[in-house]
């Protein structure tokens, strides 16, 4: 089925770790981002991309990577875990002013 | 800083309409508004966006303020499932990062 596939579900990081949380999306969207949301509250934007080989910084970037070397793929990668990063991850494409499409989510825990 | 406002709660009875309003005073003149919901331990889905005239699709209908500075979410009949976290969201002006704010939290009562 078409839509933004997330992987892993599920993690947990112990502090300083790093690991790479993989958005794909197979609508040949050319806009694409990472938001996080912590338990209780909305949704903040950590990084976003216009299309492959431009990113840009959201809301909440610090601690974060991202990179875009396709239209298809759009991998968060956390460098040196740390508590604060405790959340769940969520990816989204867009295209053409139509709503978002969203992942299911990777719900993150760093001990 | 959001550029939405948004109360924080709202209750509703079952089989009622429902409105829940969003202030967005910042807005400019090519800003999209957008609504999503996010049911409880799912990500959000949209639900329907405008420009300047009133939308309705299956879910729902969006009133625009003729000044575009608010707008109202209408949900006609509302059902147990229609409980969630409804966020009104912009697109920043020149750029292509859309916002949420803090949503308004419908629970609907049986």
């Amino acid at each position: 089925n078409a839509g933004v596939t997330q992987t892993p579900k599920f993690r947990i990081l112990k502090i300083g770790q790093s690991m790479t949380l993989q958005c794909t999306q197979d609508m040949n969207h050319n806009y694409m981002y990472w938001y996080r949301q912590d338990p209780g509250m909305g949704l903040k934007l950590i990084y976003y991309s216009v299309g492959a080989g431009i990113t840009d910084k959201g809301e909440v970037p610090n601690g974060y990577n991202v990179s875009r070397s396709t239209t298809e793929d759009f991998p968060l990668r956390l460098e040196l875990a740390a508590p604060s990063q405790t959340s769940v991850y969520f990816c989204a494409s867009i295209e053409g002013g139509i709503g978002y499409t969203f992942g299911s989510g990777t719900r993150l825990t760093v001990v | 800083d959001a550029k939405t406002t948004q109360p924080n709660s709202m209750e509703s009875n079952e089989e009622e309409p429902v409105h829940l309003p969003c202030n967005h005073s910042t807005i400019s003149g090519t800003d999209y508004i957008h609504w999503y919901r996010q049911l409880p331990s799912q990500g959000p889905e949209y639900v329907i966006h405008g420009l300047t005239s009133n939308v309705n699709n299956r879910m729902a209908s969006l009133a625009i303020a003729e000044d575009r500075k608010s707008s109202t979410l209408i949900l006609h009949r509302a059902t147990l499932r229609d409980a969630a976290v409804y966020y009104c969201i912009l697109r920043l002006s020149g750029t292509y990062k859309y916002i949420f704010g803090t949503g308004t939290r419908l629970k609907v009562l049986a």
